[in-house]
């Protein structure tokens, strides 16, 4: 049972470059999340999908965009890679509101 | 807004001793509380969970009471391994859209010596 599945695991980009992240899970869960994970920060929202078909901005979405393929995936593309956006990213899914999270093991993303 | 705040850290332990890690919250209505663990290089595991007023979650010998009078929800085990050493963050369910958000503590890392 893989739960949720991140793509690549380590990814070093130029800056100006685009890069798509990878998440799928095999749960069924309607809900998808991405977050992005800097030192002393926590985890901080970028975008989410509630269900499939939909997709909204979390709390820092600017840089990013996402696309919900279907009930499965759920992509993060960075169309211009900057400095700033060095960090590590984590896909999550869940089964509906007030249900935990299940999260991946991560993207570390290095933008030179 | 809802938010979450955490202890400082780095919390450094001797082995077999006592932690807490405090964490409080400002919600509107009554949210769904959690601890999640991050170990090194890895993803982040539901820890325990509470999901009303007195409710206390526990595993792995880690226990945490959800405390509406106080807004708390701190972490507590009796007596730590090196194997607990790892990031850990609390958590609240986003009751403002029911889209199962959830918004974290800045986490506090824990250190475990021998």
């Amino acid at each position: 049972n893989a739960g949720v599945t991140q793509t690549p695991k380590f990814q070093v980009l130029k800056t100006g470059q685009s890069m798509t992240l990878q998440c799928a899970q095999d749960m069924n869960h309607n809900s998808m999340y991405w977050y992005r994970q800097d030192p002393g920060m926590g985890l901080r929202l970028i975008y989410y999908s509630a269900s499939e078909g939909t997709t909204d901005k979390g709390e820092v979405p600017n840089g990013y965009n996402v696309s919900r393929l279907n009930k499965r995936e759920f992509s993060l593309r960075l169309e211009s890679a900057a400095p700033s956006q060095t960090s590590v990213y984590f896909c999550a899914s869940s089964e509906a509101w007030d249900r935990y999270q299940h999260f991946g093991d991560g993207t570390r993303l290095s933008i030179l | 807004g809802d938010s979450v705040t955490q202890m400082e850290g780095p919390v450094t332990l001797s082995e077999e001793a006592f932690l807490t890690i405090n964490c409080t919250y400002t919600a509107t209505g009554y949210p769904s509380l959690f601890w999640y663990v991050q170990y090194p290089g890895e993803g982040l595991q539901l820890l325990l969970k509470a999901t009303k007023a007195d409710d206390k979650g526990s595993n792995k010998g880690f226990e945490a009471t959800y405390r509406k009078e106080t807004t708390s929800f701190h972490l507590e085990k009796g007596s730590v391994q090196v194997s607990d050493s790892a990031v850990y963050f609390c958590a609240l369910s986003d009751l403002s859209s029911n889209t199962g958000k959830l918004i974290f503590g800045q986490g506090t890392t824990l250190q475990v010596k021998p």
